[in-house]
C-alpha cells in the first residue's frame, strides 16, 4: 500500500518562474493537506482540500499561491512568480477522514529552492 | 505568534535512559495534541496523541503527559534507543482551527541518542 507520494523531491526555480508541486494521497484517502516548513521553523498549515473542493485555505498567501485537488489525478500546489522567500520544504499529507482523530500521513516533501 | 512552543531545539540522551521532550501551548482552546517524529529527508510520522479529557496516554515505550492548567505536555521515551534519534514535533488542534483538521506545529526538538 503506497504511502503519500510527492514529486518532485527537489525543485529549483529562478525568481519569477512558476513552481508546481504534486501530491498523490494514499489510496482511498480523499482529504489532502499542504504544509510548508521554512528553515529552522515548524510546519505551517497552508490549505486543506477534499476532492474538487477547497475546505480551508486560511494559511495560504493571498497572492501567487493556489491549490487544487481534481476528481482525477494528484493534488497540485502552484506557486506563480516565485521569490527567494518561497524557498522551503512543502509537505503534503492525506487522511481517510478529517484529521486529527484520523492521523495524517505525510509525504517526504518537495524541497523548493529559488535562485 | 507561536502558539505551540518547543523551547529546547536539541536534546542528547544516553541509550537506555529516559528521554523527555517538552512542549508548551498558549491557546486554551486546543483540545487535541499529537507528537510526530521526523527523520532527515522524510515526512513526519505520527507517534502518539492525547485528548484534553485525558492527562496521560501510553503506547509501548512512549508516554505523553498533558497538564492542562500549565498548558504543557511532554513526551517520555523509555528506554531510549539509537533509532529514536530524530526531530520530534509537538502539534495541537482545536480552537479556531476549522473543523479540528488544522494542526499547529511547534518548531521541533532534535533528539540524539548516544550509544
Amino acid at each position: 500500500n503506497a504511502g503519500v507520494m510527492q514529486n518532485p523531491r527537489h525543485l529549483v526555480r529562478r525568481r519569477g518562474q512558476e513552481a508546481r508541486l504534486r501530491c498523490s494521497p494514499m489510496k482511498g484517502h480523499s482529504h489532502v493537506y499542504w504544509y510548508r516548513q521554512l528553515p529552522e521553523e515548524g510546519l505551517k498549515f497552508m490549505v486543506y482540500l477534499q476532492k474538487e473542493n477547497i475546505i480551508d485555505e486560511s494559511g495560504m498567501p493571498k497572492e501567487r499561491f493556489s491549490a487544487e485537488f481534481p476528481k482525477e489525478g494528484p493534488s497540485i500546489l502552484r506557486i506563480q512568480q516565485v521569490v527567494r522567500g518561497d524557498s522551503a520544504a512543502y509537505f503534503c499529507a492525506s487522511s481517510l477522514q478529517g484529521a486529527p482523530t484520523e492521523k495524517l500521513f505525510f509525504g517526504s516533501g518537495t524541497q523548493l529552492s529559488v535562485l | 505568534d507561536q502558539q505551540v512552543k518547543q523551547n529546547s531545539p536539541s536534546l542528547s540522551v544516553q541509550e537506555g535512559r529516559i528521554s523527555i521532550l517538552n512542549c508548551d501551548y498558549t491557546n486554551s482552546m486546543f483540545d487535541y495534541f499529537l507528537w510526530y517524529k521526523k527523520y532527515p529527508a522524510e515526512g513526519p510520522t505520527f507517534l502518539i496523541s492525547i485528548s484534553s479529557i485525558k492527562d496521560k496516554n501510553e503506547d509501548g515505550r512512549f508516554t505523553v503527559f498533558l497538564n492542562k492548567s500549565a498548558k504543557h505536555l511532554s513526551l517520555h521515551i523509555v528506554p531510549s534507543q539509537p533509532g529514536d534519534s530524530a526531530v520530534y514535533f509537538c502539534a495541537a488542534a482545536g480552537g479556531s482551527n476549522f473543523g479540528n483538521e488544522k494542526l499547529t506545529f511547534g518548531t521541533g526538538t532534535r533528539l540524539t541518542i548516544i550509544p
